[in-house]
This record gives C-alpha cells, structure tokens and sequence, in this order.
C-alpha cells in the first residue's frame, strides 16, 4: 500500500544553517498530493506547505519543498534556520485519507 | 478559519475505567478522524468518519469505539481504558475526501491510564 518515509527521526543543527528534512513515498497514484506539516511543542500539528505539481517549488514561512515524481521525493528545505523552527515536522501523502510519515523532530541550537 | 474544539485536555482513568472524548467542530466539515499520536510512532489512525451515522475504521482500532452524533460532533469511547491506551488524542476534521483537503486539528487530549 501507499506509505511515506521520513528517514530522520531527529535533527539537529545550529541557527542559521540551511534546513533539509528528507521525505520520499510510495503510492500506486499518478498525481498524489503531499504535504508537510508542523507541530511546534505542546501544539497540534499545523499545514506548512502542500503540492501535487512536479518539478514546481511551492513556499510558505521561508520552507519550502518541490514534489519530484522522478525520484517520489518531497523534501523540506530553508536556507537559513531559526530558533523558532525547532518541531515535529510530518511529511504526508493524500489518498484521500492522509498517509503520515514517522515525523522528524527539528532542534535548533544557538 | 475552522475550529476544532477538543474536550477534556486531560483525563486520568484507571485500568478498566470508561472514557469518552470528545471534539467538536464548527465549519461544517464533512470528515472528522481520530488520532493517537506516540513517540516513536507518530500520528496513528484510530477512527473517522464522512457524515453524521457513519463510522470507518482506521489503522489501529482496538479497543476503541466512536460515534459521530452530528455534522459537528466525533466522540471517542474506550469502554475498558488500559495502560496502552495512555497517550495524546487528536481530533482532526476536513471539508471533503478530496486529495488536496487540508486537515485541521483540535489542541488534543492528553490521556493517562492508571
């Protein structure tokens, strides 16, 4: 069946070094839908970003991502990170349910 | 923006006890879900459902029951609450089964069984 892989469970880096949060999937769909979300501590998970476009960068809050049917990849990027940006980071795919990755845990440190 | 209201935050039961949690939501979405959310296994589908009456099964339904009363309203029942059930519940709801829905959740219920 359809299934997404986060293959980091936590991350690590010092404020003001670029983000990349791996996400790839599987899925017998020819257009499927992925998303990131997010969910800062002791906070529901929130939307980030979503696109079923291929090759097309989509932004949000300085992330962003590029759905690439090629290699079934859909990773999470920023130049530059912040304090503020340490979370749970979720990468799903739509099937008309959402099929959820393991999550990756950010943790930015000064 | 919809609102998705989650009740209680927190409950402690003992082994064997009855729960119900419940959520309601405001922006008349049709598809409303039940999650469990674990470290190490992060958002786990219990169950949801697409209108008033009906019920479909998640990933891991055991030992959990739900209803969904009305358009607004998704309560979650474990009729004898274990150890295994201790963990934070999200409620989540959408405006259709489409691929491109976005979900939106309610703040959770952190559930502790004793």
């Amino acid at each position: 069946g359809d299934s997404v892989t986060q293959t980091e469970g936590l991350v690590t880096l010092t404020e003001g070094l670029p983000v990349m949060l791996n996400c790839t999937y599987q899925t017998i769909y020819s257009n499927p839908f992925l998303f990131w979300y997010v969910q800062h501590l002791n906070e529901s998970p929130r939307l980030l970003l979503k696109s079923f476009t291929d090759n097309k960068r989509t932004e949000h809050q300085g992330f962003h991502a590029t759905l690439h049917k090629s290699s079934s990849s859909f990773h999470l990027q920023k130049s530059s990170a912040q304090l503020s940006d340490s979370a749970l980071y979720y990468c799903a795919l739509s099937n008309y349910q959402l099929i959820w990755g393991s999550g990756t845990k950010l943790i930015i440190k000064p | 923006e919809a609102a998705v209201t989650q009740s209680p935050r927190n409950k402690v039961t003992v082994t064997g006890g009855n729960v119900t949690l419940s959520c309601r939501q405001t922006n008349s979405h049709n598809y409303m879900y039940w999650y469990r959310q674990d470290t190490g296994h992060g958002l786990r589908l219990i169950h949801y459902s697409y209108g008033a009456g009906n019920l479909q099964i998640g990933d891991v339904p055991d030992g959990y029951k739900a209803t969904r009363t009305t358009q607004e309203d998704f309560f979650l029942l474990l009729e004898l609450a274990s150890p295994s059930q201790t963990s934070l519940y999200f409620c989540a709801s959408s405006d259709t089964g489409t691929p491109n829905s976005d979900y939106t959740f309610g703040s959770g219920t952190r559930l502790l069984v004793i």
